[in-house]
């Protein structure tokens, strides 16, 4: 049972426009969502959060959304650089049933290219 | 400030052999997380110690997989023996008191 979805495996996106990444999750008990970015053979990188009692959250280029009732949030990077091709991982903080403790669940991942 | 150290970055072993890797994580940081990640998914958690004591490990295939952090800062994590399907990244993690992660560049383990 996948807790979090990232139902896009990639995006590609011209240099200076916006990215949007996307991810929906399944479980009300997550309270508090990261976005980490990895290139590879690194390790994900922590790029930006948000808690569940906000709606948004800004730094500089990013912004991440989260809709509560759809229970969706989304990750905007404008503008895009190229610097910014990565995978970007969207992961749940959250105890539920099943788990033996207060854990991060992540997504599979979208992989962003950005084209200069 | 110093990030999060693994080592080795690469092993290659043959299937049943032991291969033990470690983690150092950024000084100050009480909770250390072990996870697996096979290519195209995302990280799982095995395993979660704050200071020298395990959290959770629900997820650990204890039969094989074992994993310490004696002194409540370096961390180990051993697998004996290994199988075909143990390929994967192993991430090692860590965090103060907030609720951020600061993973380390990760040991890509491969079994033939």
């Amino acid at each position: 049972d996948q807790q979090v979805k990232q139902n896009s495996p990639s995006l590609s996106v011209q240099e200076g426009r916006i990215s949007i990444l996307n991810c929906d999750y399944t479980n009300s008990m997550f309270d508090y969502f990261l976005w980490y970015k990895k290139y590879p053979a690194e390790g994900p990188t922590f790029l930006i959060s948000i808690s569940s009692i906000k709606d948004k959250n800004e730094d500089g280029r990013f912004t991440v959304f989260l809709n509560k009732s759809a229970k969706h949030l989304s990750l905007h990077i404008v503008p895009s650089q190229p610097g910014d091709s990565a995978v970007y991982f969207c992961a749940a903080l959250g105890r539920y049933s099943g788990a033996g403790s207060y854990q991060l669940t992540f997504g599979k991942g979208t992989k962003l290219s950005v084209i200069p | 400030e110093a990030g999060v150290a693994q080592s080795p970055r690469y092993k290659i072993i043959e299937k049943r052999q032991s291969v033990a890797f470690w983690c150092n994580p950024i000084s100050g940081h009480a909770t250390l997380y072990w996870y697996q990640q096979i290519l195209g998914q995302g990280p799982k958690l095995l395993i979660q110690f704050q200071n020298n004591g395990v959290v959770d490990d629900s997820q650990l295939p204890k039969d094989r997989f074992s994993a310490e952090r004696l002194k409540g800062v370096d961390s180990t994590l051993k697998i004996q023996p290994a199988k075909l399907e143990d390929s994967a990244v192993y991430l090692c993690a860590s965090r103060t008191s907030t609720d951020t992660q600061y993973f380390g560049p990760g040991t890509r383990l491969t079994v033939l």
